[in-house]
């Protein structure tokens, strides 16, 4: 069955530590996506990243970074200089395929993130 | 940037009421999606829609749900007979195709409190 673990409930760092948020995945799909989304305070799912299952490159954006290991079958996503408003629930998710043809993200349990000043 | 935007943010019921959440998905969107969260948990896949009828649904999509596309921009979801445990934050999600390279863009949500 496919299924998302983040096994870090919850972290705390002081403001430009750098910390490094978890994911493992199961799946049996060949093809498959994977997702990080940010939860602030606010409520709302905030897109970060989408990385398809046969592009193991590790991507860079500003402080963001994410390295996926198929190996490992991970997905982990690093914050580099970690600030004050970068403190939310972050959410890795897994595209399931379907017999119909439709997709459905399933999400692990999210990892809160507290950045203290 | 076109955006997925949710109706109300936040409702308030009481048990046993009906309620209707609703959503506008993005425009040339042709896949709409529910999903929802119990607080302090992990978002959860609810229905998918295309082409006005129920792809996938969940275990917990049960009788007491629906989903429909009144008009070309709206998408809703109804809860029949509102439980306490359908407090919940439920998302709306809009895709352009259904396959695996689609993103799904979710909406702000709507915060939904049963009394």
């Amino acid at each position: 069955a496919q299924k998302v673990t983040q096994a870090q409930t919850e972290i705390s760092v002081v403001e430009k530590e750098d910390v490094t948020l978890d994911c493992v995945y199961e799946t049996r799909d060949t093809t498959y996506y994977l997702f990080w989304y940010k939860q602030p305070p606010s409520g709302e799912l905030v897109f970060l990243i989408r990385r398809n299952s046969f592009d193991e490159q590790n991507e860079i954006s500003g402080r963001y970074s994410w390295n996926f290991q198929k190996s490992t079958s991970s997905f982990n996503f690093t914050i580099t200089a970690s600030q004050v408003v970068d403190s939310a629930v972050y959410f890795c998710a897994l595209s399931e395929a379907r017999t119909s043809g439709t997709y459905k993200y399933i999400f692990g349990t999210g990892t809160r993130l507290k950045v203290l000043a | 940037e076109p955006e997925v935007t949710q109706t109300p943010s936040h409702q308030v019921t009481q048990m046993g009421q009906e309620v209707i959440l609703r959503c506008v998905p993005i425009s040339n969107h042709l896949y709409f999606y529910w999903y929802r969260q119990i607080l302090g948990q992990k978002v959860e896949f609810l229905v998918s829609f295309y082409n006005n009828e129920i792809s996938e649904k969940s275990e917990i999509f049960d009788d007491q749900f629906s989903v429909e596309r009144p008009d070309g921009s709206n998408f809703t979801l109804k809860i029949r007979s509102t439980k306490l445990e359908d407090s919940a934050m439920y998302f709306c999600a809009s895709s352009e195709g259904g396959a695996s390279t689609d993103t799904q863009y979710f909406g702000p949500g709507t915060r939904l409190t049963v009394l």
